[in-house]
């Protein structure tokens, strides 16, 4: 791929906040996607970077550094059915790469 | 309702016998992709096509083929499947203003 790095596994109990890290090689960078993943189904859609700051969505915001290849995205009031497999991944005009995904468990 | 079709969803094949997993979107979107998705390697490119007639190839395209004559469909051809080609398969269709990557249900091929 292109050197995505994100976190294998987190866990977090119901209601904390978790942050999930992603760093990436800078060079022909578009954009950067977040996506969630449940066991057996299909990538979901939570957001798409391509300016550097930090943009909200609900209870998850994700955050972009263009300059230092770096994004996070952030789960707030973390519930139980936020037990997912999340997916950092950056564009190259139309080539997609995506990170091996970042388990979080959420505890009650 | 916007979608991302996939056919077959499950199929278990033999070496070397040709297969066509198909992929249709009605969201009119120019942009469609394959990916294959293994554990511990997340979900890697193999082919993309920005447009009618107009297919690339990505990661791992090495025994797939893909063909666009239609915005609507993206079929992933394999001519002769072998046992590494098992795998869990993702299409994707792109909607390039806001980037938003859809994706259909997937299809489990396992090759003995």
């Amino acid at each position: 791929g292109q050197n995505i790095d994100q976190p294998t596994e987190m866990t977090a109990t119901e209601g904390a906040i978790v942050q999930i890290n992603c760093t990436y090689q800078t060079s022909g960078f578009n954009g950067l996607f977040w996506y969630q993943q449940h066991a057996g189904e299909a990538p979901t859609f939570l957001s798409y970077n391509v300016l550097d700051g930090l943009e909200e969505k609900g209870r998850f915001s994700s955050f972009l550094s263009r300059s230092k290849g770096y994004s996070y995205l952030l789960l707030k009031e973390l519930q139980m059915k936020d037990s997912a497999s999340y997916l950092c991944a950056r564009s190259n005009d139309y080539k997609l790469s995506f990170g091996a995904g970042t388990t979080v468990t959420v505890r009650a | 309702e916007a979608q991302v079709t996939q056919n077959p969803r499950y199929l278990i094949t033999v070496t070397g016998k040709k297969l066509t997993v198909t992929c249709s979107q009605n969201m009119n979107h120019e942009y469609m992709s394959w990916y294959r998705q293994d554990p511990g390697l997340g979900l890697r490119q193999i082919y993309y096509s920005m447009n009618v007639e107009v297919t690339d190839k990505g990661d791992v395209p090495e025994g797939y083929k893909v063909s666009r004559k239609e915005k609507r469909n993206f079929p992933l051809i394999l001519e002769s499947p072998s046992p590494n080609q098992t795998s869990l398969y993702f299409c994707a269709s792109q909607n390039r203003g806001s980037g938003e990557l859809f994706f259909g249900e997937g299809s489990r091929l396992t090759v003995l």
